[in-house]
């Protein structure tokens, strides 16, 4: 069964520090991966694409994928209270360009 | 550019009665998505659709719930009849094939 694992959380983070997010997905050949931000009561949000192993940064996102270990993460530097919501990690594991969805990690930024 | 449009964005039914939302993608986008969302939960797909054509229904509840696009375009969702635990958010996506999806605000239902 194809599946993607996010930790539940809360993950408690200090405002002004790193916010380490984490996935991890059964399905090797998986080849895009996604992270969403959604926000209590909201849709969820695209944030960062990433499709070949390595780091990918886009502002104070940076999103790194380790095809090897099926494993994605994305961290948020300098984080903000803006920043607390629950965040979805995505996979595309087939050819319809369906993913597959994590449970959602919640991210707290306390001031 | 427009984003996903979807209505209504609440709807409150009792159980037994019937229910459609509509969703209009973002221009060009081929490919439309339904999901359903329950609290705590990641996006549960519905349906997909490729232009007018379905792709994947195979988590759809058919004896209840059904989907169209006609004309590969706007597209709309049914339940009928509804139960209570269709209550849910029910969130329409669009996108390039292969490409990031996009989201509508969603429709909030409530079954009672």
């Amino acid at each position: 069964q194809k599946e993607v694992e996010q930790n539940s959380g809360p993950l408690s983070v200090p405002e002004g520090a790193i916010a380490s997010l984490n996935c991890t997905y059964s399905d090797r050949g998986s080849q895009s991966f996604f992270w969403y931000r959604q926000y209590s009561g909201k849709s969820p949000e695209l944030i960062m694409s990433i499709y070949s192993n390595g780091d990918k940064e886009d502002g104070r996102f940076t999103a790194q994928l380790n095809k090897a270990s099926q494993y994605v993460s994305l961290l948020i530097r300098d984080s903000q209270p803006s920043d607390s919501a629950t965040y979805l990690c995505a996979v595309n594991m087939d050819s319809n360009y369906q993913l597959i969805w994590g449970a959602g990690t919640k991210l707290i930024i306390k001031p | 550019e427009a984003g996903v449009a979807q209505s209504p964005r609440y709807k409150i039914i009792e159980k037994r009665q019937s229910v459609a939302f509509w969703c209009n993608p973002i221009s060009g986008h081929a490919t439309l998505y339904w999901y359903q969302q329950i609290l705590g939960q990641g996006p549960k797909l519905l349906i997909q659709f490729q232009n007018n054509g379905v792709v994947d229904d195979s988590q759809l509840p058919k004896d209840r719930f059904s989907a169209e696009r006609l004309k590969g375009v706007d597209s709309t969702l049914k339940i009928q009849p509804a139960k209570l635990e269709d209550s849910a958010v029910y969130l329409c996506a669009s996108s390039f094939p292969g490409r990031e999806q996009f989201f509508g605000p969603g429709t909030r239902l409530t079954v009672l």
